[in-house]
């Protein structure tokens, strides 16, 4: 069935260190979304992808996030000179049926 | 855009006890409304969802009620048991053309049942 793997699972990082986040939809779902979730706090829309391209990235929330993604395939979240408040669990998401979505099991990093 | 309110944000109930978490929502094109149970260290999990031309959705001891008037939709668990601690995020999606379901999400409710 549907599946989202996400690496790693933890990352703890330096202030001021770059970070990838990688987000394989298992069975090669065509929509992908990035979410991040702050401790405490719901889920906040980071990205949005159909194919490799990204026709929303509303939610990036500084020229520091960036997102790529090769074909229908992994999906790579960068966070550059990362500061404390990147801090946070990283959710990769990828359609289930028509509505609704299906979520990896995040990346908590931490930023120290 | 939408904005999505949840409440309470911490619930206590006694086993065996129900269990209701309430959730608001703002824009009246959002069309489909599901739920998600985030168990710790892991992604959140869809346990229950609604399309706005259903007023009640009910499987086995989950059961989801909406009010597209009112704009509000809850989401009820009876005779809880300890493995039904979890947060549980509602959510309001908006389907458009370009970029597929937007999905916006209430703050969450962290759920302690005690047995």
């Amino acid at each position: 069935g549907a599946g989202v793997s996400q690496s790693p699972s933890n990352k703890v990082t330096e202030k001021g260190k770059d970070v990838e986040l990688r987000c394989d939809p298992i069975s090669g779902h065509t929509a992908l979304y990035w979410y991040r979730q702050r401790l405490g706090q719901g889920l906040e829309f980071l990205i949005y992808f159909q194919g490799n391209s990204a026709p929303d990235k509303s939610g990036l929330p500084s020229d520091r996030f960036s997102a790529e993604r090769t074909g229908e395939s992994v999906s790579t979240l960068t966070i550059q000179r990362t500061q404390q408040e990147d801090s946070a669990v990283y959710l990769c998401a990828a359609p289930q049926g028509y509505y609704g979505y299906t979520f990896g099991s995040g990346t908590r990093l931490t930023v120290v | 855009g939408e904005n999505v309110e949840q409440h309470p944000s911490t619930l206590s109930v006694q086993e065996g006890d129900s269990a209701v978490i309430k959730c608001t929502y703002s824009d009246s094109a959002s069309n489909y409304f599901p739920w998600y149970k985030q168990e710790l260290g892991k992604g959140p999990q869809l346990i229950i969802d609604i399309r706005s031309n259903v007023g009640e959705k009910k499987d086995q001891r989950i059961a989801v009620t909406l009010n597209k008037t009112a704009k509000h939709f809850s989401l009820h668990i009876t005779e809880t048991q300890p493995e039904d601690s979890a947060v549980y995020f509602c959510a309001a999606s908006i389907r458009f053309v370009n970029t597929g379901n937007q999905f916006y999400f209430g703050t969450g409710t962290s759920l302690t049942v005690i047995p």
